[in-house]
């Protein structure tokens, strides 16, 4: 079993609709949880980051963390087009030093 | 703005050839990381270097081999390229191993084509 488990998809919405992108994880010391969004034939970059449990808001993006689900969640409002991409959560312990990587989860937002 | 760069996006080479991957980063950051992403498989540290001359294994180091001989820049070496190794290729840097010092800096990629 991964250490990190998320759904690769393609997850297609219409435009306009919340997004809901997910992630599992086994390891209950991971502290530090971010999504990364990659556009096609670019490399990722951080989109949300968050430390331990809770949400964090920014602008039309919410992640989400549940330690007791051991559950990592990234919601998106309003979608827009220019959302598609893959998006990947990553995830480290306060004591390991390399990032634990979900296998991604395409995005395709239909105008 | 933390600028990491790959040396080529596109390369296609024979099986056999030794390939040569170059990465260089501008923000003094002292690790550095080598993936292959493969859809469905998401990406898998090959080899990482946290500091000049050291290196260390990631999960899938067969194959492959590293050299950072200055703090800038890390290569990744295919020995004798085989089919098996076709992906994309990603480097990446990070100022820390702590929290947000651990955030990922990622070149553009190499589609990296092995006949």
């Amino acid at each position: 079993q991964k250490e990190v488990e998320q759904d690769p998809g393609p997850l297609s919405v219409p435009e306009g609709a919340i997004v809901s992108l997910n992630c599992t994880y086994s390891n209950s010391a991971f502290q530090y949880f971010m999504w990364y969004r990659q556009y096609s034939r670019k490399g990722p970059e951080l989109l949300m980051y968050t430390y331990s449990s809770g949400n964090k808001e920014d602008g039309r993006f919410t992640a989400q963390v549940d330690k007791s689900s051991k559950y990592i969640s990234l919601f998106i409002r309003d979608s827009q087009p220019s959302d598609s991409a893959t998006y990947l959560c990553a995830m480290i312990t306060d004591s390991n030093y390399q990032l634990i990587w979900g296998a991604g989860t395409k995005l395709i937002i239909k105008p | 703005d933390v600028k990491v760069t790959q040396s080529s996006r596109y390369l296609v080479k024979r099986t056999g050839e030794k390939v040569f991957l170059e990465c260089v980063q501008d923000m003094d950051h002292e690790n550095m990381f080598w993936y292959r992403q493969d859809p469905g498989l998401g990406l898998r540290l090959i080899y990482f270097s946290y500091d000049v001359k050291m290196k260390e294994k990631g999960d899938i180091p067969e194959g492959y081999s590293v050299s950072r001989e200055k703090k800038e820049r890390f290569s990744l070496i295919l020995e004798s390229a085989s089919t098996n190794q076709t992906s994309m290729y990603l480097c990446a840097s990070s100022l820390g191993f702590s929290g947000l010092d651990t955030e990922a800096f990622f070149g553009q990629g190499t589609r990296l084509t092995v006949v």
